[in-house]
């Protein structure tokens, strides 16, 4: 248990589609970080929120967006779905933004059909 | 991109044996955290070693790092069938203020009773 929630767990969206994915961090933790892991391959950095702010971005086109909350929860929005963006998108939350250990949420399934 | 490579990517072994696993990376770094992942699941933080580290006990994984040779190798002892998962290592670089990690592609392990 890391204290990393996500939701939903599971989704289906149709091309074109935007969705909206959840994640809340461990407590204490400040700075969340999302991932998009494609089947059968390592996790891929998507971006970093610190104290409300995007703190740093991966190779991921502008419809990928975030937000983080006064409470250091965070929100992955998607817009304008592709198929390839079918994966599993993971979460995670840290003290700090460097330096610490990262932890992982159980993440949520996107099919894009 | 990926910055580390997992060796070997798959392996099978006996329950009670132990399994070692490599993996290098490419650009200096700030620290290394290993992860394991069971099927579809997200990720269980295991350890996290520094760059001026170059060894960590954790129950039964011992986890070594040579910067060096740009390399680091965690060892379960002892193996169990619920060992049986994904593992993955990332490595934390310096860029700026944010603390991305970047994950090789993994070494599925396989632990037969």
């Amino acid at each position: 248990e890391t204290g990393v929630t996500q939701s939903p767990t599971h989704l289906i969206k149709t091309r074109g589609q935007q969705v909206t994915l959840r994640c809340s961090s461990q407590s204490g933790h400040n700075t969340v970080s999302w991932y998009q892991q494609a089947l059968g391959q390592g996790p891929q950095f998507i971006f970093q929120y610190y104290r409300e702010e995007e703190n740093g971005r991966g190779n991921f086109p502008p419809r990928f967006s975030g937000l983080q909350f006064p409470n250091y929860s965070s929100e992955l929005n998607v817009n304008a779905l592709e198929l390839d963006d079918s994966a599993l998108y993971l979460c995670a939350s840290s003290r700090g933004q460097t330096g610490n250990t990262i932890y992982f949420g159980e993440g949520s399934w996107l099919t894009v059909v | 991109s990926q910055q580390g490579e997992e060796d070997p990517q798959a392996l099978s072994i006996q329950e009670g044996e132990n399994a070692t696993m490599n993996c290098s990376y490419k650009t200096s770094i700030n620290n290394l955290q290993w992860y394991r992942q069971n099927s579809g699941r997200g990720l269980v933080h295991l350890i996290l070693i520094r760059s001026n580290e170059r060894e960590k006990h954790s129950g039964r994984l011992r986890v070594t790092l040579d910067t060096s040779k740009k390399s680091s190798s965690l060892l379960i002892t002892a193996s169990r069938a619920a060992d049986t998962a994904s593992y993955f290592c990332a490595t934390e670089s310096f860029s700026g203020n944010t603390g991305k990690l970047i994950f090789g592609q993994g070494t599925t392990l396989q632990v037969k009773p």
